[in-house]
């Protein structure tokens, strides 16, 4: 079975700092990794995903992630924030071999001015 | 263009009562999946499929049931044996490693 440990239930950041959300999984399988981003009562958006080859994956709105196999984590990253990157933010996995995706508690980022 | 319908998206229900939770997608995605998302807690996987007639229980089935008679719609059943039925659920579907979320369905019991 596949878990996923988000760090921090929340973090605080000033606008245009730059920001790391914690991700550490734990499978006894080879894993596909993804990043989604979630607003206010809505759905899922995928912000990036490591399926093979380069560790370091970049996504939309300038954030990016690194998978580290030998420490299973799978941070995101983005160099300068903005207001609107404030909302909740879940790291997941899935198993090689199978389709369902394994979500952490989630990240709530919020932004000061 | 292709996407997940989910409806309602907000729905009330008096406790004791089954609720039925729909979710329609026309991107012909063989997996549809239901989870349920509570504060603090992130999305647990209630049920899946991958195929047209068959599912599989998830982590927290109990008290919800689901059918899957054709590709396109997967309805999700609150049924009154769930004892806090009080969420945010959240459908999707797949093919391959490409996953695609519906706006989701808040539902309250009152």
């Amino acid at each position: 079975a596949q878990s996923v440990t988000q760090l921090d239930s929340q973090v605080p950041v000033f606008e245009e700092a730059p920001v790391e959300l914690r991700c550490n999984y734990s499978s006894s399988v080879s894993v596909y990794l993804f990043w989604y981003v979630q607003y206010p009562n809505q759905g899922l958006q995928l912000l990036l995903k490591y399926l093979s080859g380069s560790t370091l994956v970049k996504g939309i709105n300038g954030f990016e992630a690194e998978f580290n196999k030998s420490q299973t984590s799978f941070h995101l990253r983005k160099p300068s924030v903005h207001i609107s990157d404030t909302a909740e933010y879940f790291c997941a996995v899935s198993a090689r071999g199978a389709q369902k995706l394994v979500f952490g508690q989630g990240t709530r980022l919020t932004i000061n001015p | 263009d292709g996407g997940i319908t989910q409806s309602p998206k907000y729905l009330f229900r008096k406790e004791g009562q089954n609720v039925t939770l729909s979710c329609e997608q026309n991107l012909n995605h063989d997996a549809m999946y239901w989870y349920r998302q509570d504060p603090g807690q992130g999305l647990r996987l209630i049920y899946y499929s991958q195929i047209v007639n068959d599912f599989q229980k998830g982590d927290i089935a109990e008290g919800y049931s689901v059918s899957r008679e054709k590709k396109e719609s997967f309805p999700l059943t609150v049924t009154s044996a769930q004892k806090n039925p009080t969420a945010f659920y959240l459908c999707a579907s797949s093919i391959e490693r490409g996953y695609t979320f519906g706006s989701g369905t808040r539902l309250t019991v009152v």
